[in-house]
């Protein structure tokens, strides 16, 4: 069945650094891929999105992009900030049997520290 | 709109108990979603409703759940006996399509069976 593997956390880094948070997918079909943001008590949001293979979804300077040839979809800012501190998960979306099917990873947390 | 409503937002119970979670979905929203997260599994989807009928609820773990729908702004997610490995957070979500990305979550419940 579908899968995806996110990296382990917590990731911590201080403000303005660098973020990458590995996600690798297996699926049957040809899924979409997303990336959801979860705030401390809140219900996850949805981040960014990308449809097709080589598509960059990007959203408040997070970006990721879908790598068919490696099953890849990570995400990455190029400066973090506090606010950015939450968990981070990715999700992959597909049909199967005819009905639509979303598979969660287990979660990045990420801490930012000022 | 006050997006997802879910109630209660924490339950502690002892084990043997039955428990009941709510969920109001937005309003116009024919989808709704229950979903489960831990932090041994990430986050699963339970079931999903489509105009109040379930239509996949092949990610129930076992008897002891069920889920009901009786009318379009109402759903209750029922453990029956719970047990500790039960606890978790149970999200609901609504939204105006089957997409994962149109869906809206409401803020959880957080349930601990002791």
């Amino acid at each position: 069945g579908d899968s995806v593997t996110q990296m382990e956390g917590p990731v911590t880094l201080s403000e303005e650094a660098f973020l990458t948070i590995n996600c690798t997918y297996t699926a049957t079909g040809y899924p979409s891929l997303f990336w959801y943001v979860q705030y401390p008590g809140e219900g996850l949001q949805l981040l960014l999105k990308a449809t097709k293979a080589d598509d960059k979804g990007s959203n408040k300077g997070f970006e990721a992009t879908y790598r068919k040839e490696t099953t890849s979809f990570h995400l990455e800012k190029g400066s973090v900030q506090v606010s950015d501190s939450a968990v981070y998960f990715c999700a992959l979306s597909d049909k199967s049997g005819g009905y639509q099917k979303v598979t969660f990873g287990t979660g990045t947390k990420l801490q930012v520290i000022p | 709109d006050a997006g997802v409503i879910q109630s209660p937002r924490h339950e502690v119970t002892e084990m043997g108990q039955e428990v009941t979670l709510r969920c109001k979905p937005i309003s116009g929203h024919d989808y709704l979603f229950w979903y489960r997260q831990t932090m041994m599994r990430g986050l699963e989807l339970l079931i999903y409703f489509n105009n109040n009928v379930p239509i996949d609820d092949s990610g129930m773990p076992e008897d002891r759940f069920s889920a009901k729908m009786p009318n379009a702004s109402f759903s209750t997610l029922k453990i029956q006996p719970s047990e500790p490995r039960d606890s978790a957070v149970y999200f609901c979500a609504s939204s105006l399509t089957v997409a994962v990305e149109t869906q809206y979550f409401g803020p959880g419940t957080r349930l601990l069976v002791l």
